[in-house]
């Protein structure tokens, strides 16, 4: 059984460009939620995915976006970066259980902007 | 909103030493509670869980007990190990919600 797979694992930005992380969902697993863990910090809920559609979203704004892909993997973009998005982006995919079903993390994407 | 609470780290525990670290959550309705464990370098990792009221969730030595009375999940270990060193994330979903973390703590086990 393959896991969650991101990439990059490492990622420097300047201020004001434009970044895309990717990540692939553990195999048999439609739902993909991406979460941002600033340093010092639990991760914080950015966005899901349920078949290509988004169907939650945290307190984030519309500069960050996704898609999901008909194999169930997924983007998430981040456009006009700023200091403050320098984290570390977890992907995260579940079965069709809801919220209830585990979430199956993968390693996360370090991004740092200067 | 929901929220988790954990106690302040860094815990700094000998090997053998036996483990709490607190949780408490506020949310409405009944939430599932999870513990979720993350190693250096990696994501995290579900480490247990209960779904209502007085579930004990254990795995790997590690239990904690849903207590609704004090909103309340602390995770207990009797004899920690060098291996547990980690940062331990309390987290809530009230099932059509997604999780909610706490700021995590971070134990380092000396041997």
């Amino acid at each position: 059984e393959t896991g969650v797979t991101q990439s990059p694992t490492h990622l420097i930005k300047t201020r004001g460009q434009q970044v895309t992380l990717r990540c692939s969902s553990q195999s048999g697993h439609n739902t993909v939620s991406w979460y941002q863990q600033a340093l010092g910090q639990g991760p914080q809920f950015i966005f899901q995915y349920y078949r290509e559609e988004e169907n939650g979203r945290g307190n984030f704004p519309p500069r960050f976006s996704g898609l999901q892909f008909p194999n169930y993997s997924s983007e998430l973009n981040v456009n006009a970066l700023e200091l403050d998005d320098s984290a570390l982006y977890l992907c995260a995919s579940s079965g069709t259980g809801g919220n209830n079903s585990p979430l199956h993390f993968g390693n996360g994407t370090r991004l740092t902007v200067t | 909103g929901d929220s988790v609470t954990q106690m302040e780290g860094p815990v700094t525990l000998s090997e053998e030493a036996f483990l709490t670290i607190n949780c408490t959550y506020t949310a409405t309705g009944y939430p599932s509670l999870f513990w979720y464990v993350q190693y250096p370098g990696e994501g995290l990792q579900l480490l247990l869980k209960a779904t209502k009221a007085d579930d004990k969730g254990s795995n790997k030595g590690f239990e904690a007990t849903y207590r609704k009375e004090t909103t309340s999940f602390h995770l207990e270990k009797g004899s920690v190990q060098v291996s547990d060193s980690a940062v331990y994330f309390c987290a809530l979903t009230r099932g059509n919600t997604p999780l909610v973390f706490g700021k995590g703590t971070r134990l380092s086990v000396i041997a």
